[in-house]
């Protein structure tokens, strides 16, 4: 059964700075993988998603990519700013989501 | 498009009590999601549905839950008798077309925030 774990559970930065969030999964036959965000009392919004067959894909500051045979994603956010600071979870497929990290962007 | 509606958006109930969660999805997405959100356990998929027929229930509790999707534009998910622990956010969640390949973004409600004393 696929297991999908993100570490730390809370991160702090401040402005400026880049920063790097993990994902990893215990099941390397991965379908997709998709990162999203969530704000406090919000629904999920999803970020980035890539397929099993890519290897990173690339959205203004973001960027994620997907390691297979280490069963690892990250989540490069450049330049993070204050409107940064949510919760930013992974998912594999729709499945299984990691329980996420909680991000701070201080001024 | 609204987006995926869910209601009600909060929910305080006494246990023993059958609560009703309801859904209307993105129009044209064919799959539909139920998920549960507590501090404890994440986010955990309770049951979706693709063209509206359940596929994967595996993750309900247990029998006192039960979801129902009777077209493409509504979906239900039920619980009674409610307990105390049963108390989390329910999401619902749609995409276009799970498992065809192209890029499938996955769309979610509010939520809905159960309270059961």
């Amino acid at each position: 059964k696929q297991e999908v774990t993100q570490i730390p559970a809370a991160l702090s930065v401040p402005e400026g700075e880049n920063l790097v969030l993990n994902c990893s999964f215990t099941d390397s036959a991965i379908y997709n993988l998709q990162w999203f965000r969530q704000d406090p009392g919000k629904g999920l919004t999803s970020l980035l998603l890539i397929q099993s067959s890519q290897r990173e894909q690339t959205s203004g500051r973001l960027n994620a990519s997907l390691d297979k045979s280490s069963g690892r994603s990250t989540l490069y956010i450049a330049a993070s700013q204050p409107g940064d600071s949510a919760t930013y979870l992974c998912a594999e497929m729709e499945l299984v989501f990691g329980k996420g990290t909680k991000l701070t962007v201080n001024p | 498009d609204a987006g995926v509606i869910q209601s009600p958006r909060h929910e305080v109930t006494e246990m023993g009590q059958e609560v009703t969660l309801r859904c209307k999805p993105i129009s044209g997405h064919n799959s539909l999601f139920w998920y549960r959100q507590t501090m404890m356990r994440g986010l955990e998929l309770l049951i979706y549905f693709n063209n509206n027929v359940p596929i994967d229930d595996s993750g309900m509790p247990e029998d006192r839950f039960s979801a129902k999707m009777p077209n493409a534009s509504f979906s239900t998910l039920k619980i009674q008798p409610s307990e105390p622990r049963d108390s989390a956010v329910y999401f619902c969640a749609s995409i276009v077309g799970r498992g065809t390949g192209a890029y499938n973004e996955q769309f979610f409600g509010p939520g809905t925030r159960l309270t059961v004393l």
